[in-house]
C-alpha cells in the first residue's frame, strides 16, 4: 500500500525558514517522481515543484512563484521527501501535500494527508 | 502558464442525478507526444485530493464508472451520473502537459 506522511509544519514568524518531510513507502521510492503542492484554506491546490526519479537523475523543476525561495530534495536511503522553504510570507499559509506525480500520466496518483504551515507574528 | 477555468463554481444535484462540470484551458493541452494530459480530482471534506480521471477519459484505480470524462485540445467536461452522498466535495480539473503543473479553481458539488 502506497503511503505519505508529511511532517514538519507549524507556525513560523515571516522571513523565517521551515523544512518539511514527507516518509514514502509502499512502493520504490527512486522510480517515482515526487511533488509539493500547497492548498492555502479554502483556496485550489498549487503545484510548488518536482523532483525527477533517478532515471532522470533527480533533477528539478519549479513553479516561477516559489523558484529561488523553496528547495525540493530527497533522501533515497530512506524514502523522504524534503521541501525546504525560506523567507517565508504570510501568503506561503497553506496545508502542504506531498504527492506522487506520475509522468506517463501526467497525474497525482497519490497524496498524503498534507501538513499546515501557518506564516504569521 | 496554462490557466485551468472551470464552470460552474457550484452546483446542488439529487441523489441519482447526473451533473457535468467543464473545465476549460487557455493553451491546448495537446503534448508533442500526441497525449493530452487532463486530469479530475475530488476533494471529499477535511481529505487530501484524490484521483478520479487520467489522459481525459481513463478512470483511475477503483474508481466507479458513474464518472466519465471526455473533451479535447482546450474543452473537457467530468460527467457524475447516478449522484452517491459520497460525491459530495469539490472537483478539481488539473493538468500535467506543461511545467509549471496546475489546477482549476474548483467545483463545488452539493447533495440536495
Amino acid at each position: 500500500e502506497v503511503k505519505l506522511l508529511e511532517s514538519g509544519g507549524g507556525l513560523v514568524q515571516p522571513g523565517g525558514s521551515l523544512r518539511l518531510s514527507c516518509a514514502a513507502s509502499g512502493f520504490t521510492f527512486t522510480d517515482f517522481y515526487m511533488s509539493w503542492i500547497r492548498q492555502p484554506p479554502g483556496k485550489a491546490p498549487e503545484w510548488l515543484g518536482v523532483i525527477r526519479n533517478k532515471a532522470n537523475g533527480y533533477t528539478t523543476e519549479y513553479n516561477p512563484s516559489v523558484k529561488g525561495r523553496f528547495t525540493i530534495s530527497r533522501d533515497n536511503t530512506q524514502n523522504i521527501l524534503y521541501l525546504q522553504m525560506n523567507t517565508l510570507r504570510a501568503e506561503d499559509t497553506a496545508i502542504y501535500y506531498c504527492a506522487r506525480w506520475m509522468y506517463t500520466t501526467g497525474v497525482f496518483d497519490y497524496w498524503g494527508q498534507g501538513v499546515m504551515v501557518t506564516v504569521s507574528s | 502558464d496554462v490557466v485551468m477555468t472551470q464552470t460552474p463554481v457550484s452546483l446542488s444535484v439529487s441523489l441519482g442525478g447526473q451533473v457535468s462540470i467543464s473545465c476549460r484551458s487557455s493553451q491546448s493541452l495537446v503534448h508533442n507526444n500526441g497525449n493530452t494530459y487532463l486530469s479530475w480530482y475530488l476533494q471529499k471534506p477535511g481529505q487530501s485530493p484524490q484521483l478520479l480521471i487520467y489522459k481525459v477519459s481513463n478512470r483511475f484505480s477503483g474508481i466507479s464508472d458513474r464518472f466519465s470524462g471526455s473533451g479535447s485540445g482546450t474543452d473537457f467536461t467530468l460527467k457524475i451520473s447516478r449522484v452517491e452522498p459520497d460525491d459530495l466535495g469539490v472537483y478539481y480539473c488539473g493538468q500535467g502537459t506543461q511545467y509549471p503543473l496546475t489546477f482549476g479553481s474548483g467545483t463545488k458539488l452539493e447533495i440536495k
